[in-house]
């Protein structure tokens, strides 16, 4: 059973940039998608991009091209998100997401991490 | 992109009960790439639904997913205790990944 284990909670400066990690274990981490999904404060779920290691393939909605960057260190099997440009409705928690490939870059998510709440104040 | 509208928003129900909750797709999902996923206060998501209809493993088979095209249903045949929580559901048949709103399933 994979588990994934994500870093801890953060409180940023607006402007400034974040990075949220993601670890695997107890599952192949190469042939899956790993994505991240943010829960911003009584809000729903929003898909913030993906990476399919095995395809060496990243995936991002518009919204947050330019500003969100997802890599993989497969060695350590390790996801990162990167985050720039902090505003404050970033505020949000934010999830990792392990995703079942069903044809190239299209996938759902299986297993979920703990979540990393990510304050964005001044 | 395809926006997923959930309705009702909430639904109040007694233990034992049919839940019977709906996903609208703005346009067809295409090969049924549909999944429904439970969160309870505090805690990730959980897959319940794959594919539309695929129950996740380790998914009590009282929950149950249909529907294709553009309008998709997740039924939970007899609501027990632990089944009240918020639903989401998510395409994944066109980029960008799209969830829904939620609905809220609360006792009544």
């Amino acid at each position: 059973q994979v588990q994934l284990v994500q870093s801890g909670a953060e409180v940023k400066k607006p402007g400034s940039s974040v990075q949220v990690s993601c670890k695997a274990s107890g599952g192949t981490f190469r042939t899956y998608a790993i994505s991240w999904v943010r829960q911003a404060p009584g809000q729903g779920l929003e898909w913030m991009g993906g990476i399919i290691p095995i395809f060496d393939t990243t995936n991002y909605p518009q919204k947050f091209h330019g500003r969100v960057t997802i890599s993989a260190d497969e060695s350590t099997d390790t996801a990162y998100l990167e985050l720039s440009g902090l505003r404050s409705d970033d505020t949000a928690i934010y999830y990792c997401a392990r995703g079942i490939v069903t044809i190239p870059a299209a996938y759902y998510f299986d297993s979920w991490g703990q979540g990393t709440l990510i304050t964005v104040s001044s | 992109e395809i926006v997923l509208t959930q309705s009702p928003g909430t639904l109040s129900l007694s233990p034992g009960e049919r839940a019977t909750l709906s996903c609208r797709a703005s346009q067809t999902v295409s090969r049924g790439y549909l999944a429904w996923y439970q969160q309870k206060p505090g805690q990730a998501p959980r897959l319940l639904i794959y594919g539309a209809s695929s129950r996740a493993t380790g998914i009590p088979d009282r929950f149950s997913g249909g529907g294709s095209g553009t309008d998709f249903t997740l039924t939970i045949s007899r609501l027990e205790p632990e089944d009240f929580a918020v639903y989401y559901c998510q395409q994944y048949g066109k980029a960008p990944w799209t969830f829904g709103q939620g609905t809220k399933v609360e006792i009544k």
